[in-house]
């Protein structure tokens, strides 16, 4: 079966610019939550969602934005992107989000940089 | 407010030798635990989570862990390391019914010959 799969890999971009990232979920999985791993760090969680509603949000401002659409794929966009926004992006799947009981299936990440 | 502190940066250990990597948490109520890990390039792998019963919990790869209340730690431990066994290491908390992970800011472990 496939795993979790994000687009693109890497990505280079330069301030002020916009960017979209793209995370397919896994195959029956509703819900689908965005991380942000700056180097040396562990991930920080920005949003989840399920159904196709947000049921979260970490302390991010609101250039970032998602969405999840009906076949449960996301995007993620990061807008006036700034030097500090260079991270890896990491996109997890569940079946319905509830972390405590519910296992999460991590993509291999969007590597950004931010010039 | 929920915490993870992973008191260690990194680690280095001959193959072959055990090793122990260090988690301490911070949360009011029973606590949801895991363990990841994330080779170069790759995401995130769950090694194993707590979520009640036995404080012992059994994983992948050969890793257990111990759930520690009165110390409010959840150490990773493994008898004999490997060199596959290289990598970065986060153990994380979620709450009870919740949406979002915290991780700490991680341990990689060396493995040298």
């Amino acid at each position: 079966d496939a795993g979790v799969t994000q687009s693109p890999t890497h990505l280079i971009k330069t301030r002020g610019q916009q960017v979209t990232l793209r995370c397919s979920p896994i195959s029956g999985h509703k819900s689908v939550s965005w991380y942000q791993q700056v180097l040396g760090q562990g991930p920080q969680f920005i949003f989840q969602y399920y159904e196709k509603e947000e049921r979260g949000r970490g302390n991010f401002p609101d250039r970032f934005s998602a969405r999840q659409f009906p076949n449960y794929s996301s995007e993620l966009n990061v807008n006036a992107l700034l030097l500090g926004d260079s991270a890896l992006y990491l996109c997890a799947s569940s079946l319905d989000g509830d972390t405590s009981t519910d296992t999460q299936y991590f993509g291999p990440g969007t590597r950004l940089t931010v010039l | 407010a929920q915490s993870v502190t992973q008191p260690d940066i990194h680690i280095t250990v001959s193959e072959g030798a055990s090793l122990e990597l260090r988690c301490n948490y911070s949360y009011g109520a029973t606590p949801y635990l895991f363990w990841y890990v994330q080779s170069p390039g790759q995401g995130l792998q769950l090694l194993l989570k707590y979520f009640s019963g036995d404080t012992l919990v059994q994983g992948i790869k050969g890793f257990e862990a111990e759930f520690k209340r009165s110390q409010s730690s959840f150490n990773l431990r493994k008898p004999s390391v490997h060199w596959s066994d290289a990598a970065e290491y986060f153990c994380a908390v979620a709450s009870t019914g919740g949406f979002k992970t915290i991780f700490g800011a991680g341990t990689r472990l060396f493995v040298k010959a």
